[in-house]
């Protein structure tokens, strides 16, 4: 049982070029969510999905892409990248049906924008 | 506008004794109240939960307590221990997917 899995794991990236951050779960989760992490500023919210076919913006949804094709996979597409987008990238999932309310997180992609 | 805080970026204590991490909100519609616990070049990992409708809930050493009144809510850990260093982070969920995170608190455990 892997979990939630990200790759790539590192990836650096000239200004303007685009790339898809991946992101699969093997729990059948329906939820699933996209945070970048910066110091001093906590994890925010990206995109997220509810399920197949449903997503919608979270707080700083500016230069990035979602889609929800199947329950596994959540891509993260970054269009013409900037080096404000610098950061740590993590995908996480959970069930609606779990009781704690918490998220799996994976790994996560550091990525730096040159 | 930051809806939840973390006003401490650190946290230094000894090993034995009690590590108390607290968190602030100001959005009295979140439903639920999660912690975090993040070591470096990894995911955040699901500590202990709290429901709004509780104001305490415990798993083994990790305590959270609940003050509605306040919108304060703190992680309690006893006995601390040198593998507790990390980096905690708190989040509140608003009814359904999304969650707000604090900026973190890095806890040292000295031995």
């Amino acid at each position: 049982n892997a979990g939630v899995t990200q790759t790539p794991k590192f990836q650096v990236l000239k200004t303007g070029q685009s790339m898809t951050l991946q992101c699969a779960q093997d729990m059948n989760h329906e939820y699933m969510s996209w945070y970048r992490q910066d110091p001093g500023m906590g994890l925010r919210l990206i995109h997220y999905s509810v399920g197949a076919g449903i997503t919608d913006q979270g707080e700083v949804p500016n230069g990035y892409n979602v889609s929800r094709s199947t329950t596994e996979d959540f891509p993260l597409r970054l269009l013409s990248a900037a080096p404000s987008q610098t950061s740590v990238y993590f995908c996480a999932s959970r069930s609606p049906q779990g009781a704690d309310g918490g998220y799996t997180f994976g790994s996560g992609t550091r990525l730096t924008v040159v | 506008d930051q809806q939840v805080k973390q006003n401490s970026p650190s946290l230094s204590v000894q090993e034995g004794r009690i590590s108390i991490l607290n968190c602030d909100y100001t959005n009295s519609m979140f439903d639920y109240f999660l912690w975090y616990k993040k070591y470096p070049a990894e995911g955040p990992t699901f500590l202990i939960s709290i429901s709004s409708i509780k104001d305490k809930n415990e798993d083994g050493r990790f305590t959270v307590f609940l003050n509605k009144s306040a919108k304060h809510l703190s992680l309690h850990i006893v006995p601390s221990q040198p593998g507790d260093s990390a980096v905690y982070f708190c989040a509140a969920r608003r009814y359904g997917n999304k969650l707000v995170f604090g900026a973190g608190t890095i806890l040292r455990v000295k031995s």
